[in-house]
């Protein structure tokens, strides 16, 4: 069906806060992944699931980060008590089969996140 | 620890040109490189994914060549085009235990093609 989408776009938040990001990957997609983005860097991963199993979580920057994907599809990115350092674009990506080294990775829009 | 690194950091050129852009690696044993396209405000789109048993891959006006053993690869553009501006990102895979194709990025090439 459709890409990857992702919601919000555009979330403010102010420094303490909570947020929640969503991603719904492509249809029948078992593999998804998370990244940060910072202003003019490239994406730097934080966490993959396959299915509903979170495989590596190495890239996480702190206990305030926890993602989820509880039915093996929609997965929620959390950050507790949001720093300014937070402030990035959050992407999700996702592919076909977990595993397969030749899968490519199919990106959504990404959320971008500010922290006042 | 896979790093990534990309040259130019920006390239400005005229309509029509070819043009390559540079990306090097740290550790060679990678299964995967890709190469993505990135729109301001918008998501990565795949370019091309060469396998590490591969040395090059061509989609259109795009190649893009693989040198595992001294830990490159170009991504080559034939006759540039407007639309063709944007940032070009390279990633590498870093295996994990389970697999999975954890891919590091370098920060990209801005590209810009003038009309």
């Amino acid at each position: 069906g459709a890409g990857v989408s992702q919601s919000p776009r555009y979330k403010v938040a102010k420094r303490g806060q909570d947020v929640a990001l969503r991603c719904d990957p492509i249809s029948g997609h078992v593999s998804l992944f998370w990244y940060q983005q910072a202003l003019g860097q490239g994406p730097e991963f934080l966490t993959y699931f396959q299915n509903e199993a979170q495989l590596d979580k190495s890239g996480l920057p702190s206990d305030r980060f926890f993602a989820e994907r509880p039915e093996g599809s929609v997965s929620t990115l959390k950050i507790q008590r949001t720093q300014q350092e937070d402030s990035a674009v959050y992407l999700c990506a996702s592919s076909f089969v977990g595993g397969w080294r030749t899968d490519t990775q199919y990106f959504g829009p990404g959320t971008r996140l500010t922290v006042l | 620890k896979q790093e990534v690194t990309q040259i130019p950091a920006a390239l400005s050129v005229p309509e029509g040109e070819n043009l390559v852009l540079n990306c090097s690696f740290t550790d060679s044993a990678i299964y995967n490189l890709q190469w993505f396209r990135q729109d301001p405000g918008k998501g990565l789109t795949s370019l091309l994914l060469i396998q590490s048993s591969q040395r090059e891959q061509t989609s259109g006006r795009l190649n893009a060549s693989l040198d595992k053993s001294s830990g490159r690869s170009t991504l080559y553009i034939a006759a540039s085009q407007p639309g063709d501006s944007a940032t070009y990102l390279c990633a590498a895979d870093e295996s994990y235990q389970g697999g999975s194709e954890k891919l590091v990025f370098g920060k990209g090439t801005k590209l810009t093609v003038n009309p």
